[in-house]
């Protein structure tokens, strides 16, 4: 079975610096996807990011970008320039793409603090 | 298109009693989830529908769990003689599967969350 593991249950950064949250998993599969995903307080979550397993090019959108280490099963997220709305938890997800209906499996989540 | 949405927003229930759960996805979506999130936790998926047909479920799923999506639109989830372990925030996820494509992106509605006493 594949497990995802968030190490971080906090991080805290001050706007307009970096930070990155840490995100490990296992499976014995080749061929899969890995997501990072938002829960604001109180609202819906939402997609960040997306990797595809079979690329080696690291996923980047905007402010956020990964660092996908396929032998070390290692996914790591970015944020560059944080923002006050960036304050969320942020959930590191693992989905096969063997099937197409899969669910997706969820890490503990790390809860980001942005101080002004 | 006004995204997944789910309805009750907040369900305070006694042990003991039924509760249901709905969920209206994204139109033509065709494929619905449901996910449980307890505190301090990452979502955990319970079931699984490619229109009516519902094609996986997860052991987290017991036999107090019932779920449904008659036409293939929205989905019910039914928790009976709820116990205090099912204090949860439940989550309904809906994509729009393509064939040939293994990549469809779930949109989450913003949950129910159970309080059960």
């Amino acid at each position: 079975a594949q497990t995802v593991t968030q190490s971080q249950p906090e991080m805290s950064v001050q706007e307009a610096e970096t930070v990155t949250l840490s995100c490990t998993y296992d499976t014995s599969e080749s061929d899969y996807y890995l997501f990072w995903y938002k829960q604001p307080p109180s609202r819906q979550m939402i997609l960040v990011i997306r990797q595809e397993a079979y690329k080696q090019q690291n996923a980047t959108e905007n402010r956020f970008s990964v660092n996908f280490q396929k032998a070390a099963k290692s996914f790591s997220l970015k944020i560059s320039d944080s923002q006050l709305g960036d304050a969320a938890m942020y959930f590191c997800a693992y989905r096969s793409r063997n099937q197409a209906g899969t669910a997706l499996i969820f890490g503990k989540g790390t809860t980001l603090s942005v101080s002004s | 298109d006004t995204g997944v949405s789910q309805n009750p927003r907040h369900k305070i229930t006694k042990r003991g009693q039924n509760v249901t759960f709905r969920c209206d996805p994204i139109s033509e979506h065709n494929r619905l989830y449901w996910y449980r999130q307890t505190l301090g936790q990452g979502p955990e998926f319970l079931t699984y529908f490619q229109n009516e047909a519902q094609l996986e479920k997860s052991r987290l799923l017991s036999d107090r769990f019932s779920a449904e999506r008659p036409k293939g639109s929205f989905s019910t989830l039914e928790i009976q003689r709820t116990e205090q372990g099912d204090s949860a925030m439940y989550l309904c996820a809906s994509s729009l599967g393509v064939a040939g494509r293994t990549y469809n992106e779930q949109f989450f509605g913003p949950g129910t969350r159970l309080t059960v006493l």
